[in-house]
């Protein structure tokens, strides 16, 4: 099993639709999530953490459940400017080892 | 913003040759990262850096590949005997604090071995 699993997707949304993506991760030892987003042939860039109580930063909200060992973003009100790959990141339980999803690419339609 | 920077953003290689690859971290930061990224595939973690030694290493980072602090700035990645499928986008990360805080990472080298 894969340490951390995405839908690639794509998404394709209108402006202004929301939109949700999810992420497994394999090890419940895992102790710290985080969402990047990837431009093309960029370097990943932070979204934002995932917290145990779940956290929000403007348009997106990102939620983390232990017991189903998932964590999700959701974004609303879709921009042009959120067309990207969005990157699940997990640390191992080692502790400074980081494993990345394959990621869910988005693009959002005029 | 303080960054991460990476030198150079390009490397173009003979098989067989040696590379180094350059990073200047962030400077208060205290914990190290490369990662590669073949293209069309997901960013996969090479090693971890801290306190001057190695804290953690994947599967693909074999002997062929090292890493070091010559100095206060920079974190060097070193590829020796490169082969064709070393050809990749690396990138270094730094992060104040392991693996609770993100890491911020570098624009990338993308390293072709001809």
């Amino acid at each position: 099993r894969k340490e951390v699993e995405q839908d690639p997707g794509p998404f394709n949304v209108p402006e202004g639709a929301t939109v949700a993506f999810n992420c497994t991760y394999s090890n419940s030892a895992s102790q710290s999530f985080f969402w990047y987003r990837q431009d093309c042939r960029k370097e990943p860039k932070l979204l934002m953490s995932v917290y145990s109580s779940g956290n929000e930063d403007g348009r997106f909200t990102a939620q983390l459940n232990r017991a189903s060992q998932y964590i999700s973003l959701l974004i609303r009100d879709s921009k042009l400017s959120d067309s990207a790959t969005y990157l699940c990141v997990v640390n191992a339980p080692t502790g400074n080892q980081f494993y990345f999803g394959t990621g869910t690419s988005l693009t959002v339609i005029p | 913003e303080p960054e991460v920077t990476q030198t150079p953003s390009h490397q173009v290689t003979q098989m067989g040759q040696e590379v180094i690859l350059r990073c200047v971290p962030i400077s208060n930061h205290l914990y190290f990262y490369w990662y590669r990224q073949i293209l069309g595939q997901k960013v996969e973690f090479l090693v971890s850096f801290y306190n001057n030694e190695i804290s953690e290493k994947s599967e693909i980072f074999d002997d062929q590949f090292s890493v070091e602090r010559p100095d206060g700035s920079n974190f060097t990645l070193k590829i020796r005997s490169t082969k064709l499928e070393d050809s990749a986008m690396y990138f270094c990360a730094s992060s104040s604090d392991g693996s609770n805080q993100p890491q911020h990472f570098g624009d990338g080298t993308r390293l072709s071995i001809l």
